[in-house]
């Protein structure tokens, strides 16, 4: 067990609609981290929070959007979704030093019909 | 751009033995961490083995262990006594003080046969 912890499990849902992905990092972790992986690919880097403030940005599309909240939690926001967007959502957690390493949660998988 | 390449798409080792997993990287940067994560089928992230880009020796872990070649941006993961539960996408992975994200390769599916 990771300790992260990432909520809903799966969610199906259809084109044009909006979803929340939580996540809870693991105890102690400032930093959490969002990817999406689609069916057998790497995994792609959407955005870094850290302590509440956005501290790097990936490929994330402008229907996505992310925040910190002041309990360290993190939400994922998707937005007028597209078939294309249907993958698995990891969050990840880490300390705040480099050499750390980061924390996944088991993901989850949306499924957009 | 910084990126990570995993040229092995696929690979496959006979149970008991041993199997190498490519990777090579790009970064200007001189203080970095490289990471190997394993995901099975049950689609987790694993943390095998990590390497700071400082250290010359390379780090071990049972029966993984690196070979890292800094000069050539190299960093290969070396799987010793391939077991069936090893059958997984293997991920190389950096992390530089500068781009505090871990930058993915696009992995290397291993199965291993029994």
């Amino acid at each position: 067990d990771s300790g992260v912890t990432q909520t809903p499990k799966h969610l199906i849902t259809a084109t044009g609609q909006r979803v929340t992905l939580r996540c809870s990092p693991r105890s102690g972790d400032l930093s959490v981290y969002w990817y999406q992986q689609s069916l057998d690919q790497g995994l792609q880097f959407l955005i870094q929070y850290y302590n509440g403030e956005e501290r790097a940005k990936g490929n994330i599309l402008e229907r996505f959007s992310a925040q910190q909240f002041p309990d360290l939690h993190s939400e994922l926001n998707l937005s007028s979704l597209e078939l294309g967007d249907s993958a698995l959502y990891f969050c990840a957690s880490s300390l705040s030093r480099v050499s750390s390493p980061l924390h996944f949660g088991n993901g989850t998988r949306l499924t957009v019909t | 751009a910084q990126t990570v390449t995993q040229s092995q798409p696929e690979m496959s080792v006979q149970e008991a033995e041993t199997v190498t997993l490519s990777c090579t990287y790009d970064t200007s940067e001189s203080d970095y961490y490289l990471f190997w994560y394993k995901q099975p089928p049950s689609r987790q992230m694993i943390l095998v083995i990590r390497q700071e880009a400082y250290k010359q020796q390379n780090a071990t872990e049972n029966r993984f262990s690196v070979n890292f070649q800094k000069a050539a941006k190299s960093f290969s993961l070396k799987i010793s006594d391939s077991q069936l539960g090893d059958a997984a996408m293997y991920f190389c992975a950096y992390r530089t003080t500068t781009n505090n994200d871990m930058r993915f390769g696009a992995g290397t599916r291993l199965t291993v046969k029994p």
